[in-house]
């Protein structure tokens, strides 16, 4: 399986601020990434695709980058409803899988 | 509005089986893939297994190879997964989620239903 880490495991930040959580495969996945955002409770949402296509209604001070086995996901200017776990997967195989999570906490 | 809903969880014993379900609506349920991801207590999340959109294809997580059978039926728009043998590591929410893109297994998952929880304990 290829596996995904995802760093920072938690990050503080300030509303305002940019943030940037990185994503690394043991093997290139070429650009078959997605991030997803998870609320307490709730399923959790996709907010890019292919590495970088932003979903629709997602706002766009999120944004995706990278390829191959390293990729970012930057929230430009953090925003209230934008603190949450935060977790990429790829999908370059039938066996998907899941970076550990990224929680994104109030400074 | 497209949506999926599981259903089917509950407080089961260990070694004993359990069937979720997943209904959807909203969407052309037969030209899509469906896939369960899991996520247990305050952890993170975990792929369990892939249904295609006309069920000749299926692909299991190891954790549950042989434990789980993933089933559909296009007529009545809902997947089923056939959990047996549980074991208190099963113990999570089970969500189901459709592929972005149709046709494809392998995809991202633009659409979750809201979950179903599943405790295996005695």
């Amino acid at each position: 399986d290829i596996q995904m880490t995802q760093s920072p495991s938690t990050l503080s930040a300030s509303v305002g601020g940019r943030v940037t959580i990185t994503c690394r495969a043991s093997q290139s996945i070429t650009g078959w990434l997605a991030w997803y955002q998870q609320k307490p409770g709730k399923a959790p949402k996709l907010l890019i695709y292919k590495a970088s296509s932003l979903e629709s209604g997602v706002p766009s001070r999120f944004s995706g980058s990278g390829s191959g086995t390293e990729f970012t996901l930057t929230i430009s200017s953090l925003q209230p409803d934008d603190f949450a776990t935060y977790y990429c997967q790829q999908y370059n195989t039938y066996s998907p899988t899941f970076g550990q999570g990224t929680k994104v906490e109030i400074k | 509005q497209v949506q999926l809903v599981e259903s089917g969880g509950g407080v089961v014993q260990p070694g004993r089986s359990l069937r979720l379900s997943c209904a959807a609506s909203g969407f052309t349920f037969s030209n899509y893939a469906i896939h369960w991801v899991r996520q247990a207590p305050g952890k993170g999340l975990e792929w369990v297994a892939v249904i295609s959109y006309d069920g000749s294809s299926k692909y299991y997580a190891e954790s549950v190879k042989g434990r789980f059978t993933f089933s559909r039926d296009n007529s009545k728009n809902t997947v089923y997964l056939q959990i047996n043998s549980l074991r208190a590591e099963d113990t999570a929410v089970y969500y189901c989620a459709r592929v972005q893109t149709r046709w494809e297994l392998s995809d991202a998952f633009d659409i979750w239903g809201q979950g179903t929880m599943v405790t295996v304990s005695s």
